[in-house]
């Protein structure tokens, strides 16, 4: 039982570039979120899931793409880097949604 | 919309004495609120929920939170503090029974105990 897995843990990109942050969970677990921690402010819902196919907008959704083709999987895609988007990312997962488990985190540095 | 608030950024407290961090939010209807803390280059990890029944929560390594209705408060305790107990907390709510399950969160206090 792996957990949260959230690959890669690094990377660096060049403003204008694409990407995409990978998150994966074994637990069967219906909702997960897509956050990014920023200095004194805390964690910021990007997007949600509340099932496969089903997705919503958080609080800082913009330059941000998410798609939840299964439960598993809830892949975070960067449309064009700003150094904006400089950050740690962090994906959660929950069965009820009354308690998440959160990966380990992708530290980004947009250049 | 739901927030939490944590209006100290850092907490000291020397090893054996009591501690508190601070968290008061606001949301629709029952909160459902949490406690999570986050080590160093570390992802969050669960202390504690308070979802319904007694306002005293306990939770993992010894830590409780206090829900107060009135005062929409949930702060953070722990009787005794130790050195290992220095981290990053992280308080976050959100609407019970109906509305959106993602999880808002505080701005984080960081709580450094000292030997």
């Amino acid at each position: 039982n792996a957990g949260v897995t959230q690959t890669p843990k690094f990377q660096v990109l060049k403003t204008g570039q694409s990407m995409t942050l990978q998150c994966a969970q074994d637990m069967n677990h219906e909702y997960m979120s897509w956050y990014r921690q920023d200095p004194g402010m805390g964690l910021r819902l990007i997007h949600y899931s509340v099932g496969a196919g089903i997705t919503d907008q958080g609080e800082v959704p913009n330059g941000y793409n998410v798609s939840r083709s299964t439960t598993e999987d809830f892949p975070l895609r960067l449309l064009s880097a700003a150094p904006s988007q400089t950050s740690v990312y962090f994906c959660a997962s929950s069965l009820t949604g009354n308690g998440y488990t959160f990966g380990s985190g992708t530290r980004l540095t947009v250049v | 919309a739901q927030s939490v608030a944590q209006p100290e950024d850092q907490v000291n407290v020397a090893e054996g004495n009591p501690l508190t961090v601070k968290c008061t939010y606001s949301v629709s209807g029952n909160p459902y609120l949490f406690w999570y803390v986050q080590y160093p280059n570390r992802g969050l990890q669960f202390l504690l929920k308070y979802i319904t029944g007694d306002n005293l929560v306990k939770g993992s390594y010894g830590f409780e939170a206090e829900f107060n209705k009135s005062q929409t408060s949930f702060h953070l305790k722990k009787p005794s503090a130790l050195v290992s107990d220095s981290a990053l907390y992280f308080c976050a709510v959100r609407p019970g029974d109906t509305g959106r399950r993602a999880l808002t969160f505080g701005s984080g206090t960081r709580l450094q105990v000292q030997p």
